[in-house]
């Protein structure tokens, strides 16, 4: 079955630099790759999603590329704000759907 | 638009006993699926119901089953509780269970098994 690893576990980096988050997956069939943000005691919310068809999609300040043929992708925000901190989780899943496989998480702190 | 609501939102069991979480699906929806979330870890998938019937499953025992109704929403239950079985259970639900697409997450059940 699919496997998602996710680097690094934490991250710090002082507010207005970028931060990178990077996964990688094992199942050649997944070919879609969700990122969730989760804030302390809320619900996973989708922040950026892409699909096998493409290899770079941006959102403002968010950004996610992907390589199919290394299986990885990644998780790219620009000028970091207190407010981006939070545990991100990357995701990959195939056609059916049925089953997202979700990284174990990267705690990301913003500091002031 | 009503999003997904769990109930209860905290409970704590001990081992052996049997609990069940309820959720009720985002307006629209007609798939739920449910996660088991370890402190520090990742959502980890159980099962998905689609038109009341079970449509895939997780590494996870029989002990856990669900049920969706008529309306979408859906039970997980628990037996034989273990300790390990200490999680958060979150609900998410899409509109479809075909394709790809966004899971709208509930806020979840925190269960402690002592």
């Amino acid at each position: 079955g699919e496997n998602v690893e996710q680097h690094p576990s934490t991250l710090s980096v002082q507010e207005g630099d970028s931060a990178v988050i990077k996964c990688t997956y094992s199942d050649s069939a997944s070919n879609y790759f969700p990122w969730y943000k989760q804030e302390l005691g809320k619900r996973p919310q989708l922040i950026i999603d892409i699909r096998s068809n493409v290899g770079e999609k941006k959102d403002q300040r968010i950004a996610v590329t992907l390589n199919k043929t290394a299986k990885h992708f990644s998780l790219h925000i620009t000028e970091t704000q207190p407010e981006d901190s939070a545990v991100y989780f990357c995701a990959a899943t195939d056609n059916y759907g049925q089953n997202f496989v979700f990284g174990p998480g990267t705690r990301l702190s913003v500091l002031p | 638009e009503t999003g997904v609501t769990q109930s209860p939102t905290h409970l704590i069991k001990t081992r052996g006993q049997q609990v069940t979480l309820r959720c009720s699906s985002q307006s629209g929806h007609n798939t739920v699926s449910w996660y088991q979330q370890a402190l520090g870890q990742g959502p980890q998938f159980i099962f998905q119901y689609y038109r009341e019937e079970e449509n895939g499953r997780g590494n996870f025992p029989p002990r856990f089953s669900g049920l969706q109704f008529p309306n979408y929403s859906s039970e997980l239950n628990v037996n034989a509780l273990e300790l390990d079985d200490s999680a958060l259970y979150l609900c998410a639900s899409s509109p479809t269970s075909g394709g790809t697409g966004e899971l709208f997450f509930g806020e979840g059940s925190r269960l402690t098994v002592l």
